[in-house]
């Protein structure tokens, strides 16, 4: 199985400043089609998991462009240019080139 | 607009199954896959398979082979998840999602079902 870790697990952000969340796979997440596929979630509190970044770098349908997604190979990340109070929540990487699609453990971003 | 919607909580005993179902609307659900991922508490998510919407062809987590069976029906535009044998450790929110499966992403989820296993 792909292994999915995140850094860091907990970041505290103050609204206004930039966040930045690291995300590495086990192997290579290079499909063959040339794309990475790699995605980003947020779990905001007492919701379901919403997708924001696709393919390693392309924003979902109606995601802020606050938000970024950028990496190759084995490392991504998401940036966040000017982080808001609705952004507190858990992020998570997500890989899906290869069965079983596995998941990070998330990082939960909160207000300082 | 495209919108998931689960079934309810479900209270289980040690040994059960459960029938989650996840009714979608505002697309086709013939032209994207469903995917099945949970969450037990203070844990990571957890991707147990998917289903296709076109041909009905179900692929699971070797984690979950033995004991997952996901279903669809066209006419409802409902897909089913069915977990058996069920362990405390099943214990969970339970979620769908709509697969791209060209894009590989998760774009759209339901509201979660809660499966609680207890005796």
């Amino acid at each position: 199985d792909i292994v999915m870790t995140q850094s860091p697990l907990s970041l505290p952000v103050t609204p206004g400043e930039p966040a930045s969340i690291s995300c590495r796979s086990s192997q290579s997440l290079l499909h063959s089609n040339g794309y990475y596929f790699l995605n980003w979630y947020l779990q905001k509190p007492g919701q379901s998991p919403q997708l924001l970044i696709f393919l390693g770098s392309s924003r979902a349908s109606g995601v802020p462009d606050r938000f970024s997604g950028s990496g190759s190979g084995t490392d991504f990340t998401l940036q966040i240019s000017r982080v808001e109070a609705d952004d507190v929540g858990v992020y998570y990487c997500m890989q899906a080139l290869q069965s079983p699609f596995t998941f990070g453990p998330g990082t939960r971003v909160d207000i300082k | 607009q495209v919108q998931l919607v689960q079934s309810g909580l479900e209270v289980k005993k040690p040994g059960a199954s459960v029938k989650v179902s996840c009714t979608a609307s505002g697309y086709n659900i013939d032209s994207y896959g469903l995917s099945w991922v949970r969450q037990a508490p203070g844990q990571r998510l957890e991707w147990m398979g998917w289903i296709s919407g076109y041909n009905g062809d179900a692929h699971y987590a070797q984690k979950f082979q033995d004991r997952v069976s996901m279903t669809t029906d066209i006419s409802t535009s409902t897909a089913y998840m069915e977990l058996s044998h069920l362990r405390s450790d099943d214990t969970a929110v339970y979620y769908c999602a709509r697969y791209d499966t060209l894009e590989g992403m998760f774009d759209r989820w339901g509201q979660g079902t809660l499966v609680t296993v207890s005796s």
